[in-house]
Order: structure tokens, then sequence, then C-alpha cells
């Protein structure tokens, strides 16, 4: 059974940065994609970038170009998200998610990142 | 990037009611769609992948169809359970999501 856990809430200041983990069991982990999608309070499902662990080569949205940085551990089957420069906007529910040939399969649990002074 | 129209943005329903939603790609995305039920406090979960293909586990009142720019998520006899967020997603260039149909009972 393949399983995305994520790791739990963040508190941060505004101009600070987060990191979020993602480790997956139950399937090949170098061979999918792992994305990242967020959720503000009350809004819809953003894409923020993706990372392909076999090659390790992210892929981000433009909007979030310069502030993102998405990596992936192989060793431990684990991918990160970062976010610099925080500010309040960035308040939301940070989800992963595997993507394989039929599209965004598994999803993680969410992590929700709270950004205030 | 591909943008993707999904209306309506909300509707009433009651139980047993047939509802429709629908996704329009910016450009030709051939079947590479998904269809996810987001509740409150969860995680989307997948009900149609492919833009046709009825994921494990998930009710047969659920399908889809459509393909290049025009998608449908039909859902048939309404079900208490139903009443949720539904949202398409493109994975054919990286991923882009649809605003979202909140389902609300009449």
């Amino acid at each position: 059974q393949v399983q995305l856990v994520q790791s739990g809430a963040e508190m941060k200041k505004p101009g600070s940065s987060v990191k979020v983990s993602c480790k997956t069991s139950g399937g090949t982990f170098s061979s999918y994609t792992i994305s990242w999608v967020r959720q503000a309070p009350g809004q819809g499902l953003e894409w923020m970038g993706r990372i392909i662990p076999i090659f390790g080569i992210p892929n981000y949205a433009q909007k979030f170009q310069g502030r993102l940085t998405i990596t992936a551990d192989k060793s431990t089957d684990t991918a990160y998200m970062e976010l610099s420069s925080l500010r309040s906007e960035d308040t939301a529910v940070y989800y992963c998610a595997r993507g394989g040939p039929t599209g965004t399969d598994f999803w993680g649990q969410g992590t929700l990142v709270t950004v205030s002074s | 990037d591909i943008q993707m129209t999904q209306s309506p943005s909300s509707l009433s329903a009651s139980v047993g009611d047939r509802v429709t939603i629908t996704c329009r790609a910016s450009q030709g995305i051939r079947n590479d769609l998904g269809w996810y039920q987001q509740k409150p406090g969860k995680a989307p979960k997948r009900l149609i992948y492919a833009a046709s293909s009825l994921q494990s586990g998930v009710p047969s009142r659920f399908s889809g169809s459509g393909s290049g720019t025009e998608f449908t998520l039909t859902i048939s006899n309404l079900q208490p359970e139903d009443f949720a967020t539904y949202y398409c997603l493109q994975h054919n260039t990286y991923l882009s999501f649809g605003q979202g149909t909140k389902v609300e009972i009449k």
C-alpha cells in the first residue's frame, strides 16, 4: 500500500523559511514524480512544483520561482519542499502527491503552515 | 501554462439528483485528466483517471467523459456522502487544477 507521510504543522514568522518533508513507502520512489500542492484557507488547490527523484531535477510554477526549492533523497524515499521569504499569504495546507502515467494518485495527509508575526 | 476552467463554481442538489461538472482546458490535453473529491480537512481523493476510467473502489455512480479540451464529471443518483468539493486536474504538462465545484445540499 502506497503511503505518503508528511511532517507536522509549522508556525513561522514573516520573512523566514519552512521545510516540509514527505516520506513515501509502498512504491518505487524514483520512478514517479512528487508534486507539491497548496491550499490556502477556503481556497482551491494550487500546484507549486514537482521533482522526478530518478533525475533529481525540479520544475517550479512561475509564481514560486526563486522562493521554492524541491529536493528528493533517494536513500530515504523522502521528498522535501522548502519555501523562503514567507508572508502571511503563504498560510496554507501543503500537500505532497505522487504522479505517474495515469496522473496523480496518492496524496500525503497535508501539513498546515501558518505564517504570523 | 495550461489553464483549466471549471464550472459551475457551486451547485445545490438533492439526494438522488444527477449532477454534471465541466472542465475546459486552454489547449488540448488528450485524456490526461483526473477528477478529485475533497472533503473539509482531508486530502483530495481521485475518482476518475484518464478522463473516463473509474478509480478502484469508487462507486459506479461517478463517471467521466471527454478528450482534448472538454471534460465532464457526472454523478448520478447523488448520495449524502457526495456533498463535497470536486476538482479537475490535468497532468499533460506539469499540473493545473480547475477552480473547484462545491456541491451543496438543496
